[in-house]
């Protein structure tokens, strides 16, 4: 069965402590991946798009890297800003599902 | 200004009444999405369609229905065969093969 983990499921930092949030994906071909940031009571926020292996996108504290069969998204000096859901979703060549996972709550402390 | 509208913000309704959730997008999209997310769950996908008079169960159809019959609506009906309702439903849409989703900001149903 195809699936989207990410871990970890929560992530607290100190502003200014630099980690990464991992997205491993099990799916027949990849078509594309996505990563998404989401606040509370809102919808999600396209961040990134990534097609294949090797690829990096940067939006300003944030990275995001891809291989076969994970993602990372690297987060460099985060502020409390930051601070919100962050999600992977993968989108397969066999139809045009596009699939989920869970989730990493990221909080920043000041 | 382009977007997904979704509307109300929040819904209430009593057990037993089935639900039409409304999703509407100017930025004139093929695609639509479905979308219901619960606590701890991510986002599960209920229906979606690519073009107008066309869609496709999800993962989690059962107990929901849909219509395409313009290409900027994607309305959901929540019937009372769907036994957890309550839930956060995000509506989504995409322009082409290889873009991605655009979400509007959800609408919260509480069914009691």
């Amino acid at each position: 069965e195809d699936q989207v983990t990410q871990s970890p499921e929560a992530l607290r930092l100190q502003e200014g402590e630099s980690s990464s949030l991992n997205c491993s994906y099990t799916v027949s071909g990849l078509r594309g991946l996505f990563w998404y940031r989401q606040d509370p009571g809102k919808g999600p926020e396209f961040l990134f798009t990534l097609y294949s292996a090797g690829e990096e996108k940067e939006k300003e504290r944030l990275k995001a890297t891809l291989t076969k069969k994970e993602s990372f998204l690297h987060i460099t000096a985060p502020k409390p800003e930051d601070s919100a859901t962050y999600l992977c979703a993968v989108h397969e060549n066999r139809d045009d599902k596009i699939i989920f996972g869970k989730g990493t709550r990221l909080h920043i402390l000041p | 200004d382009g977007g997904i509208t979704q509307s109300p913000k929040y819904l209430f309704r009593k057990e037993g009444q089935n639900v039409t959730l409304s999703c509407e997008q100017n930025l004139n999209h093929d695609a639509m999405y479905w979308y219901r997310q619960d606590p701890g769950q991510g986002l599960r996908l209920i229906y979606y369609s690519q073009i107008v008079n066309d869609f496709q169960k999800g993962d989690i159809a059962e107990g929901y229905s849909v219509s395409r019959e313009k290409k900027e609506s994607f309305p959901l009906t929540v019937t009372s065969a769907q036994k957890n309702p309550t839930a956060f439903y995000l509506c989504a849409s995409r322009s082409s093969y290889n873009s991605p989703l655009h979400f509007g900001n959800g609408t919260r149903l509480t069914v009691t």
